[in-house]
């Protein structure tokens, strides 16, 4: 099946810092991925939808400034935590599907991020 | 609105029992539903699909669920559970088409050997 990269798979910085996560389809192209986070012991909740080279859409409730997206590229879009705080610590993971009918979006490993 | 609900937060069985996961989803038109498997730390990985045709469809690692339109369910069973099969299930439904999952709360499996 076709792969997506996300990278780091964690990453642990201090407060008041940025973050910035990769998340890659390596075998495919795709105009739009999609972030996620996962809270310990929780489901997964759709943050926002990342559109090449247009804005990212965001779910409601979810901070634009605080959570910055990138699609720069058909294979790349990235995912800032703007001045972070122990309270953004969490395990975010990004998808993306492949182009073509009934085809299911594919996940990356997930990035765990703690804020000190 | 979508929803997907899981009513069983953590199951436990024993390696060799029949296993089965429940999945009840919300949903106005006809909808697209998955389960996937989670290790600890890991990301998400697909075990099976329905979107159509056949609502028995058969996944990986001996996985198989049926859609039953008229309960709103999309149920996980495996015959013969292995000690490799604990981890974390998500029942999810796509909120436009294949994307923008919407996820249930997960059922824990536990087996014990």
């Amino acid at each position: 099946g076709a792969v997506v990269s996300q990278h780091p798979s964690w990453v642990i910085c201090k407060s008041g810092t940025s973050v910035k996560i990769e998340c890659r389809s390596l075998d495919f192209q795709a105009t739009t991925m999609f972030w996620y986070r996962q809270f310990p012991k929780q489901s997964l909740m759709l943050m926002a939808t990342s559109n090449e080279g247009s804005k990212a859409t965001y779910e409601q409730g979810v901070e634009k400034d605080k959570f910055l997206i990138n699609h720069a590229s058909l294979t790349l879009s990235t995912l800032t935590v703007t001045s972070a705080h122990p309270e953004d610590s969490s395990f975010y993971i990004c998808s993306a599907r492949p182009p073509g009918a009934d085809t299911e979006a594919f996940f990356g490993q997930g990035t765990r991020l703690t804020v000190v | 609105a979508q929803s997907v609900t899981q009513p069983d937060i953590h199951i436990t069985v024993s390696e060799g029992a029949s296993l089965e996961l429940r999945c009840n989803y919300s949903y106005g038109a006809t909808p697209y539903l998955f389960w996937y498997v989670q290790s600890p730390g890991q990301g998400l990985q697909l075990l099976l699909k329905y979107f159509s045709g056949d609502t028995l469809v058969q996944g990986i690692k001996g996985f198989e669920a049926e859609f039953k339109r008229s309960q709103s369910s999309f149920n996980l069973r495996k015959p013969s559970v292995h000690w490799s099969d604990a981890a974390e299930y998500f029942c999810a439904v796509g909120r436009e088409y294949t994307d923008k999952l919407i996820f249930g709360t997960g059922t824990r499996l536990q087996v014990f050997p």
